[in-house]
């Protein structure tokens, strides 16, 4: 079945640094979702990103979508306390459901 | 903002026991979904739900779990024999079309553990 692979696992960092996390695929899909996980809490949705290419920002969050729609990255600037939590891409292989990847756990150390 | 309420927040089974885990899935969505996720594991897929009855499920969803809709408002997961490998957060989910690109609300999730 289709993967969804994620990298890096874990990243810490300090506060006011950057973060970056990326997802690849092995086939082209139709669409890429983000989802941050809080400690304890549960998947919240971030952004859906469609478009070849497309770039979307969200404050200090910024996600791309690949060109050939098989990989993709969200990358967090200069990076709070509040940041903390694990990301996550998705991707559904037809519709729903939903394939997750491993995620990525980032630390901020204050 | 509406939500996606599941109850219990925790549930502790022995071994070979029945569990039901409740959700009650934002009112107007018509897809339901059922993930689980192992303690400090990725979200795995489990089964998804439509029009009373399953619309895909992963291989993870055999024959000791069940999902139903009781009622117009619960969606419900049973779990008929519990294992020990059972436990993990279990996130039902919800959507307004079931479309690929339709945003997947997630319920704050049950915890099971089995002992």
């Amino acid at each position: 079945g289709q993967q969804v692979m994620q990298i890096p696992q874990y990243q810490h960092v300090q506060e006011g640094e950057d973060f970056t996390t990326y997802c690849n695929s092995s086939t082209t899909l139709s669409n890429i979702q983000w989802y941050k996980q809080r400690p304890g809490g549960h998947p919240v949705f971030l952004i859906q990103l469609v478009k070849s290419g497309e770039v979307k920002k969200q404050k200090r969050l910024t996600f791309q979508f690949g060109e050939a729609k098989k990989n993709s990255s969200l990358h967090i600037t200069a990076t709070q306390t509040t940041d903390v939590g694990t990301y996550f891409c998705a991707a559904p292989p037809g519709n729903t459901p939903l394939v997750f990847g491993k995620g990525t756990r980032l630390s901020v150390i204050a | 903002e509406p939500e996606v309420t599941q109850t219990p927040s925790h549930q502790v089974t022995q071994m070979g026991q029945e569990v039901i885990l409740r959700c009650v899935p934002i009112s107007n969505h018509l897809y339901f979904y059922w993930y689980r996720q192992i303690l400090g594991q990725k979200v795995e897929f489990l089964v998804s739900f439509y029009n009373n009855e399953i619309s895909e499920k992963s291989e993870i969803f055999d024959d000791q779990f069940s999902v139903e809709r009781p009622d117009g408002s619960n969606f419900t997961l049973k779990i008929r024999s519990t294992k020990l490998e059972d436990s993990a957060m279990y996130f039902c989910a919800s959507t307004l079309t079931g479309g690929g690109t339709d945003t997947q609300y997630f319920g704050p999730g049950t915890r099971l553990t089995v002992l």
